[in-house]
């Protein structure tokens, strides 16, 4: 079965540390892969996405996520971190052709001052 | 601001009772999909519609049903409430109907049931 994995619940840093948050998928074949944010009572906002070509994609925010097919992977990314990306974070992914995207459990991030 | 829009933002209605979720997608988007966030089963796909069909169905319950109107918004019905059915739900759209498509979520609407 297609699935998305984010391995970490939590993840907490502090402000101005880099980030990594991590995302693992499950499929036949490359999916098209999204990174979304979501801050508390708020809808998710997309932060950047793959389809295809370069393996390093630029987001919003400063964010940035690599492609890397060998490991199943789609990790996001930021060299340093503010306070306000205290949020969560969810991967998915939908197989080419479908609809339907799976999502992630997500992640939730904490930024200590 | 996404140009999703969803009404209303909060709900709070009784066990039996039924409820309609109101979204609109962003100008030009002809495909919406409807989502269910909960803290047990994560974010789920309900359904999606494409330019008043539709599309694909995900873990949609028989209780639950969806329609897209001429003018492209969409209504998530919501019959015989269960408390289990309190979550928040979620309206995306997109340009397409697949392919390299990419969703655009609204605000939601968070729904409480007593």
């Amino acid at each position: 079965a297609q699935s998305v994995t984010q391995p970490d619940i939590h993840i907490t840093v502090s402000e101005g540390a880099s980030l990594e948050l991590r995302c693992n998928y499950s499929y036949g074949a490359t999916p098209y892969l999204f990174w979304y944010v979501q801050s508390p009572g708020q809808g998710l906002q997309l932060l950047l996405k793959y389809f295809s070509g370069d393996t390093l994609v630029q987001g919003i925010k400063g964010f940035e996520a690599e492609f890397k097919r060998s490991q199943s992977s789609f990790n996001l990314r930021k060299p340093s971190v503010h306070w306000s990306d205290a949020a969560e974070y969810f991967c998915a992914a939908y197989r080419r052709g479908s609809y339907i995207p799976t999502f992630g459990r997500g992640t939730s991030l904490i930024v200590h001052p | 601001d996404s140009g999703v829009t969803q009404t209303p933002k909060h709900l709070i209605t009784a066990t039996g009772q039924r409820v309609t979720l109101r979204c609109s997608p962003r100008s030009g988007d002809l495909s919406v999909y409807w989502y269910q966030q909960s803290l047990d089963q994560g974010l789920q796909f309900l359904i999606q519609y494409y330019n008043g069909e539709e599309r694909a169905k995900g873990n949609i319950l028989e209780r639950f049903s969806a329609q897209q109107f001429p003018d492209l918004h969409s209504e998530l019905n919501l019959s015989s409430l269960e408390l289990g059915d309190s979550a928040l739900y979620f309206c995306a759209s997109s340009a397409t109907s697949g392919g390299q498509e990419t969703q655009y979520f609204g605000p939601g609407t968070r729904l409480l049931v007593l």
